[in-house]
Order: structure tokens, then sequence, then C-alpha cells
């Protein structure tokens, strides 16, 4: 199985960087993605990190340390619009079928003036 | 654009109804899959497809079935809703190629049991 663990809630000001770990345990890592979620709304995906470093996307950047199960997300030049549910995903091979996901929890991101 | 249409925005059912949940997907994605998602849990993959009359359990498939007659559907059928059942269904669909497909959601459908 697999354990996937991320902070339940952030707080950041508008204009600052904030950083948003996640953590898991798997035995076949094929991949970690991450979505944004606003409230009543549909996840939609942000990135996707498959080997070991940074991958970056306009404001957003993300990072992965497979030998450490660790991932990051770092959001910069916060805005407000930027107040969402943030959620980690990890594709295990293991599991059979490769395309299946695991979420974690989500953080929920609140932006502040 | 991928679109991911689940029919439904909102429903309320009783306890011991049959309810299908309907998701269309226009980009013939190989893949589709069923979340509910509930406060403090996160997403929970119930059911799977990769391929037409393939479907595959996920993490919490009991008291749900599916269908895939056709590619582009995917029904989530609840055979008898129960109050446990109240949550919020999220469809999503990807292509069989590449690891770094990612899902494509639908807008969910909020189902209450009551």
């Amino acid at each position: 199985g697999q354990n996937i663990d991320q902070p339940t809630e952030m707080t950041a000001t508008e204009g600052a960087i904030v950083q948003i770990n996640c953590t898991y345990q798997t035995s076949g890592f094929n991949g970690l993605f991450w979505y944004q979620q606003h409230a009543g709304e549909a996840p939609t995906f942000l990135s996707y990190n498959v080997l070991d470093g940074l991958e970056e996307k306009g404001r957003f950047s993300s990072f992965l340390s497979r030998s450490k199960g660790y991932s990051y997300l770092l959001l910069k030049e916060l805005q407000m619009k930027d107040s969402a549910s943030y959620l980690c995903a990890v594709r295990d091979s293991s599991t059979g079928g490769g395309n299946k996901l695991t979420f974690g929890t989500g953080t929920q991101l609140k932006v502040e003036l | 654009d991928v679109k991911v249409t689940q029919s439904s925005r909102y429903l309320v059912k009783r306890t011991g109804e049959k309810v299908f949940l309907e998701c269309v997907q226009d980009m013939d994605h190989e893949n589709m899959f069923w979340y509910r998602q509930d406060p403090g849990l996160g997403l929970r993959l119930i059911y799977f497809s990769y391929d037409v009359k393939m479907k595959e359990k996920g993490d919490i498939p009991e008291g749900y079935s599916v269908s895939r007659e056709k590619k582009e559907r995917f029904s989530l059928i609840l055979e008898s809703a129960s109050t446990n059942q109240t949550s919020m269904y999220l469809c999503a669909s990807s292509p069989r190629t590449g690891n770094n497909s990612p899902l494509h959601f639908g807008n969910g459908t909020r189902l209450t049991v009551t």
C-alpha cells in the first residue's frame, strides 16, 4: 500500500513564497503529481515529477527526491486566487495498472493580504 | 481541451435506492476512474477501467459497481444507497500511453443519501 502525508493547512501572505511538502512511502514509485483544487471545483493538474530535481512552470515549481520519498510544491509571488487545496498524488507501478494514482488528503492554503 | 462531464452536479437519494452516476469524456481516453472525496480523507479510488468492458477494483469498492459499455462512458452504480455513501464523487480520465499523463477530472457529483 501507500502512505502519503502532507500538512492539513497553511497560511501565507500575498506576494510571498510558500512551500508545501509531501512525503510518501511506496514500493514501486512511478511518478508524483501535484493538483490544485478550488472549493467546489474539480482538481486541475499542476506538475509532474518522476526524476529527482526541480521542475519549474511559471510561478509554480515542484521538487522530487526519490531516495527520501519527498516532494514539495513551491508557489512564488502568491496571489489571492492561489487560495485552494493542493493535492499530492503518487503513481505506483506495483499496484498493477500503471495509471492508478493514490492521493494525499490535501493541503488547504489560505493566502491573506 | 479535455472535457469530462458528469451528468449531475447534485443528487439527493433515499436509503436503499439504486443510484447511477454517469461520466462521459470526449478525448478518446482509454482509462477512466471513479473517486470519492470526503473531508479529512482526501480522494479515494473506488473503481477504474482500462478499456471497454474492463473494470478493476480500487481501494474502496464495497457497495459500488461500475459499467463501461462504451469507451467514452463510465458509470458508477450504488446498488442500494446508504447514508455512508453521502460524498462528492469525481470521475476522471487519462490516455493509456505516457506515465506523465495526468488525470482530467469532471466537476463532481455531490450525492446526499437520506
